[in-house]
C-alpha cells in the first residue's frame, strides 16, 4: 500500500507569491490533516478535513487554506507569503475518527523556502 | 501559549542505556496522549499512546507513562539503541475537539 504522498518536495518562492501544495493520501482514508513545522515551533496543527469538510482549525491567519476532494487529496494553499512561512509543511491521513485512537501516517513532507 | 511542553531539546544517551523523554501539559481536559518519532527527511511515525484512563501502556522497549495529578508524560526507550537517535514528538489530544496537539520535539542521541 502506498504511503501518504506529498507534491512538490521543496519549493522555492518570494514574499508577495502564492503556493498551493498537494497531498495524496493512504488509499481509503478519508480524514487529511495538515501541519507546520519550524525549529522554534514545533509541529503546528493547520487544518483537518474528513469527507470534504474542514472538521477543525488551528490558530494561523485567513492566508492559510485548504480543501479536500471526493477522492480524499488534498490541497492547502498560503496566499502573499510572508519570510516566516518558510517551513516543512506536513500532510497526514487517517483511516477514521477519532485521530487521537486511529493512527497519523504522516508524508515526508513539503519544505517550502520564502526568499 | 504553548500547551504541551517538551523542556528538553536534546538529551544524550549511551547505547543500552535507558533513555527518558518527558513532556509536560497544561490542559486538564487533555485525554488521550501519543509519541511520535521522527528522522530526517521523513514523516513522523506513531509509536505508541495511552489514553487517561492508564497510567502505564508498554510495547516492547517502549513504555510510556503518565502522572494526571502532576501532568506529566515520559517515554521509556529499554535498551537504547542506535536506530533510536530521532526526534521524538509528544502529543495530546481532547476527545470533544479532537485536534492533535504536538511539543516541540526532544532530539535523541545514541552514543556507541
Amino acid at each position: 500500500k502506498a504511503g501518504v504522498t506529498q507534491t512538490p518536495r521543496y519549493l522555492i518562492k518570494t514574499r508577495g507569491q502564492q503556493v498551493t501544495l498537494s497531498c495524496s493520501p493512504i488509499s481509503g482514508h478519508r480524514s487529511v490533516s495538515w501541519y507546520q513545522q519550524t525549529p522554534g515551533q514545533g509541529l503546528q496543527f493547520l487544518f483537518e478535513y474528513f469527507s470534504e469538510t474542514q472538521r477543525n482549525k488551528g490558530n494561523f491567519p485567513g492566508r492559510f487554506s485548504g480543501r479536500q476532494f471526493s477522492n480524499s487529496r488534498s490541497e492547502m494553499n498560503v496566499s502573499t507569503l510572508e519570510l516566516g512561512d518558510s517551513a516543512l509543511y506536513l500532510c497526514a491521513s487517517s483511516s477514521g475518527l477519532p485521530l487521537a485512537k486511529n493512527i497519523q501516517y504522516f508524508g515526508a513532507g513539503t519544505r517550502l523556502s520564502v526568499l | 501559549d504553548q500547551q504541551v511542553k517538551q523542556n528538553s531539546p536534546s538529551l544524550s544517551v549511551q547505547e543500552g542505556r535507558i533513555s527518558i523523554l518527558n513532556c509536560d501539559y497544561t490542559n486538564s481536559m487533555f485525554d488521550y496522549f501519543l509519541w511520535y518519532k521522527k528522522y530526517p527527511a521523513e514523516g513522523p511515525t506513531f509509536l505508541i499512546s495511552i489514553s487517561s484512563i492508564k497510567d502505564k501502556n508498554e510495547d516492547g522497549r517502549f513504555t510510556v507513562f503518565l502522572n494526571k495529578s502532576a501532568k506529566h508524560l515520559s517515554l521509556h526507550i529499554v535498551p537504547s539503541q542506535p536506530g533510536d537517535s530521532a526526534v521524538y514528538f509528544c502529543a495530546a489530544s481532547i476527545r470533544r475537539d479532537d485536534k492533535i496537539i504536538f511539543g516541540k520535539g526532544t532530539r535523541l542521541h545514541i552514543l556507541p
